[in-house]
Order: C-alpha cells, then sequence, then structure tokens
C-alpha cells in the first residue's frame, strides 16, 4: 500500500532553475498539501487542494506554483528557484479538511 | 507571530518512565488538536487528537490532556519507550475556519534513553 509517493526524494538546483515536485497519493483522498520544513520553523503550508481541479494559497505561497489535474496527483513548481527554497517539502493528503493527515517521506531540495 | 508553541525543543527521558510533552495555543478559535510524531528521513504520522469538547483522550500509551482556559495541551507517553524517540509535532485547526488551516508547532525531539 503506496500511500502518499513524493518524487524526486532528492534534487540539487541553481539559482533561477525551475523544478516540479510530483505528490501521488491512492488512498483516493480529496484534499492534498504542500508544506515545507525548515530547521527551528515546524512545518508550513504552502498550498493545498480540496478537490480536483482547485488550489488554493497557505501560509508562505511566495514562488510556489500548484495545480491538482488528477484528484491523485498535486504538483508543487518552482518556476525560478532560490536559495530560500532550500527546505525539505511534504506532501500529505487527508479525506476531510485537515485533521488527520498522510504525508509522504519528504523531498529535500537544495538551491545552491 | 506563532499560533502553536512548544517551548521545549528536546527532552531525554529514561526508558520506563513518562515523557510529557506541552504545547500551547493563542488562538482560541481552534477547536481540535493533533499530535504527529516524526522519525528522521520519512514523514510525520498522526498519532493522536482531540476535540475541545473533550479534555481528555487516551490512545494506549498515549493520552492527551486538553486545558482550555489555560489554551495549553499536552502529550502524555507511559511508558516511554526507545522506539519512542522522535521529533513530536503538536497542531491545531479550526474546524469551523477555512480548509487546510492546521497550524504546526516547531516541534519537541524527545530521546527516551535505555
Amino acid at each position: 500500500n503506496a500511500g502518499v509517493t513524493q518524487t524526486p526524494k532528492f534534487r540539487v538546483l541553481k539559482t533561477g532553475q525551475s523544478m516540479t515536485l510530483l505528490c501521488a497519493q491512492d488512498m483516493n483522498h480529496e484534499y492534498m498539501y504542500w508544506y515545507r520544513q525548515d530547521p527551528g520553523m515546524g512545518l508550513r503550508l504552502i498550498h493545498y487542494s480540496v478537490g480536483e481541479g482547485t488550489t488554493a494559497k497557505g501560509e508562505v505561497p511566495d514562488g510556489y506554483n500548484v495545480s491538482r489535474l488528477k484528484k491523485q496527483n498535486f504538483l508543487l513548481g518552482l518556476e525560478s528557484a532560490a536559495p530560500s527554497q532550500t527546505s525539505v517539502y511534504f506532501c500529505a493528503s487527508s479525506d476531510q479538511s485537515a485533521g488527520e493527515l498522510f504525508f509522504g517521506e519528504g523531498s529535500r531540495l537544495t538551491v545552491l | 507571530d506563532q499560533q502553536v508553541k512548544q517551548n521545549s525543543p528536546s527532552l531525554s527521558v529514561q526508558e520506563g518512565r513518562i515523557s510529557i510533552l506541552n504545547c500551547d495555543y493563542t488562538n482560541s478559535m481552534f477547536d481540535y488538536f493533533l499530535w504527529y510524531k516524526k522519525y528522521p528521513a520519512e514523514g510525520p504520522t498522526f498519532l493522536i487528537s482531540i476535540s475541545s469538547i473533550k479534555d481528555k483522550n487516551e490512545d494506549g500509551r498515549f493520552t492527551v490532556f486538553l486545558n482550555k482556559s489555560a489554551k495549553h495541551l499536552s502529550l502524555h507517553i507511559v511508558p516511554s519507550q526507545p522506539g519512542d524517540s522522535a521529533v513530536y509535532f503538536c497542531a491545531a485547526l479550526n474546524y469551523g475556519g477555512s480548509q487546510g488551516n492546521l497550524i504546526f508547532g516547531k516541534g519537541t525531539k524527545l530521546s527516551v534513553k535505555p
């Protein structure tokens, strides 16, 4: 049972490069989220989706875009990466509004 | 301004003893609270939750206590085991508010010594 899968697990980018993180869930959950975790900062919500075709901004959305074209996938894009976006990114899904979230294993992104 | 605060970055406890992890919140609109556990190189996993209509919720070795007047909750682990060593995040939610509004604390790293 895969649950929530994130790809890639690790990526190194140069400043200004673009990339996309893919999140896939096989639990038929309506809600999906992207968080970032930084040392001493806990988990901060970047963007979220309450269903296929919907997206909304979270606490720290600047510099990121998202898309939810299919219910099972939630993509996080960085159009022009900056060193401040060096972080560990976690995708999560749930079958109701927040509450119990199921997280992926994380994607470590380094921007040089 | 932090809405969910975990003021102890770390806690060390002897195996078999009680671990108490604390969490304070400032937003009186929060009405649902959760604890997540995170091992290194893994995503957080849900541990236990409590609604604001309760003051205690128990699940095996884990008990969460909620003191609404003090805006304080705590997670008790009894007895503590070495496998409990992880980072514990407190999170809060306003169920009647905007969706996706789960606010996390910064986490407390628990080390259980054999």
